[in-house]
């Protein structure tokens, strides 16, 4: 069965960075997009970009490019999401969904940015 | 962007109740729409896809419609599993977006 199974819970401080994993099983890694999607506390989902495993290729939503940076290894059929200079913001839940439709999701990975 | 609103933002309802959320899109969107279901502390559930196709494994009692600009998603029958968060996001275009989404509460 399709499985995305995301790295544990991260404590960062501002201006730090952050590196989330998603690793995926029961399909072929390079067949479909993963997407990364975050939802802060209380608040609703918001979507972050994807990347095409098979080539590499991405496309951020224009408020994160500059600070996020997604990254895949195929042989290991496993996705990565990295933000940079973290603020009390980026506190929230962040999720990684395979394809467009947002098919399946991982468990979620929560961040939380603080002094 | 394309916004997506929904509505109600809540709704109370009884057990074998039938309910319907609404979204609409600022601009056209085909058929490109998707629901999901959110339970607290959970990943989000995908429900439909392209407006009206029913996930696998996701019970009939779950339907969606609409096309363009205005999309419902109906339950019937609630039953207590129900009662949890509910989202529209759009996919024809990028970025893609999120309703604000519909708590769904026991009355």
């Amino acid at each position: 069965q399709v499985q995305l199974v995301q790295s544990g819970a991260e404590v960062q401080k501002p201006g730090a960075s952050v590196k989330v994993s998603c690793k995926t099983s029961g399909y072929t890694f390079t067949d479909y997009y993963i997407h990364w999607v975050r939802q802060a506390p209380g608040q609703g989902l918001e979507w972050m970009g994807w990347i095409k495993p098979k080539t590499g290729d991405t496309n951020y939503k224009q408020k994160f490019q500059g600070r996020v940076t997604m990254t895949r290894d195929t042989s290991i059929s496993t996705g990565y999401m990295e933000m940079t200079r973290l603020t009390s913001d980026d506190t929230a839940v962040y999720y990684c969904a395979r394809d467009s439709g947002l098919t399946y999701w991982g468990q979620g990975t929560p961040v939380t940015v603080s002094s | 962007d394309i916004q997506m609103t929904q509505s109600p933002s809540s709704l109370s309802a009884s057990v074998g109740d039938r309910v319907t959320i609404t979204c609409r899109a600022s601009q056209g969107i085909y058929n490109y729409l998707a629901w999901f279901q959110q339970k607290p502390g959970r990943a989000p559930k995908s429900l439909i896809y392209d407006a009206s196709s029913l996930q696998s494994g996701v019970p009939s009692k779950f339907s969606g419609s609409g096309s363009g600009t205005d999309f419902t998603l109906t339950i019937s029958s609630l039953q207590p599993e129900d009662f949890a968060t509910y989202y529209c996001q759009q996919y024809n275009s990028y970025p893609f977006t999120f309703g604000q989404g519909t708590k769904l509460e026991i009355k």
